[in-house]
C-alpha cells in the first residue's frame, strides 16, 4: 500500500530534550515536506526537500532541523524542543513532475512541558 | 503571493441536504488548487485537484469543486450529505507555476456538521 508513515504518532516530552520525529514514504516521491498544524493557524510548511542531500526552510523554520539521506526518509529534528513546539506535526510527499498535490502521514502530536 | 481564503469556518447542514464549502484564491498564476479533508484523529486526504483542465472537477465521495477564473473561487459542493461527512475541510493552492518550492498553501479551514 502506497503511503507515508511517522513515527511516534504521539509524544509527551520536557523542555530541552533532543527528539526525531521520523517519516518514511514507499511511492519513491522526490519531494518531501514537514508542516505543523496550530489552532486557527491552519497548517504551516517548516522544511521541505527536493531530492536527497536538498532541503530548504519553510514558513517557520526556527528551532527544527532535517536531514534528506535517503529518498524514503526525511526525519525532522527537535535539537531542543521548547513549549511553543507543541502541536500537530505532518509529513507529506509529492512527485516533482506534478502541481505538488500532497499525500500526508497520519500526523504526530508532540507536546513539550 | 498566492493564498487562499475559506469563506466560513464552521458549517453545520441536515444529513441528505447540500453542501457548499467556499473557497476564494488569490494567485497571479494560473494555480492548482486542492481540497483536502481531515476527519477528526486523521491526517490530511485528498479529495479532489484542479490542474487547468476542466474547470469542474470531480472528486472522491460525491464531491466535486467548480474553478471560476473570474470570480477567483474555488468553491466545494456535494448534493446530499452523509453523516460521514462530518470533518474539517481545507482549501489548498500550491506554488506550482510560481517560485515553484513545492508549498501548499492552506487555508483556516471549514468544519462541517452534520446534523441527523
Amino acid at each position: 500500500e502506497a503511503q507515508v508513515t511517522q513515527n511516534p504518532r504521539y509524544l509527551i516530552t520536557v523542555t530541552g530534550k533532543k527528539l526525531t520525529v521520523t517519516c518514511s514514504q514507499n511511492m519513491n516521491h522526490e519531494y518531501m515536506s514537514w508542516y505543523r498544524q496550530d489552532p486557527g493557524l491552519g497548517l504551516r510548511q517548516i522544511y521541505y526537500s527536493m531530492n536527497v542531500e536538498v532541503t530548504d526552510k519553510g514558513d517557520v523554520p526556527e528551532g527544527y532541523k532535517v536531514s534528506r539521506k535517503e529518498k524514503r526518509n526525511f526525519p525532522l529534528i527537535l535539537e531542543s524542543p521548547s513549549p511553543n513546539q507543541t502541536s500537530l506535526y505532518f509529513c507529506a510527499s509529492s512527485p516533482l513532475r506534478s502541481s505538488y498535490e500532497q499525500y500526508f502521514g497520519p500526523g504526530t502530536r508532540l507536546t513539550v512541558t | 503571493a498566492q493564498s487562499v481564503t475559506q469563506l466560513d469556518s464552521h458549517v453545520s447542514v441536515s444529513e441528505g441536504t447540500p453542501v457548499l464549502l467556499r473557497c476564494n484564491y488569490s494567485s497571479s498564476y494560473s494555480p492548482s488548487l486542492f481540497w483536502y479533508v481531515q476527519h477528526p484523529n486523521k491526517g490530511l486526504q485528498l479529495l479532489l485537484k484542479y490542474t487547468s483542465a476542466a474547470t469542474l472537477v470531480k472528486g472522491i465521495n460525491g464531491f466535486e469543486a467548480e474553478f471560476k477564473k473570474s470570480e477567483t473561487s474555488f468553491h466545494l459542493t456535494k448534493p446530499s450529505a452523509h453523516m460521514s461527512d462530518a470533518a474539517e475541510y481545507f482549501c489548498v493552492v500550491s506554488d506550482y507555476g510560481s517560485s515553484n518550492t513545492g508549498k501548499l498553501i492552506f487555508g483556516q479551514g471549514t468544519t462541517l456538521q452534520v446534523k441527523p
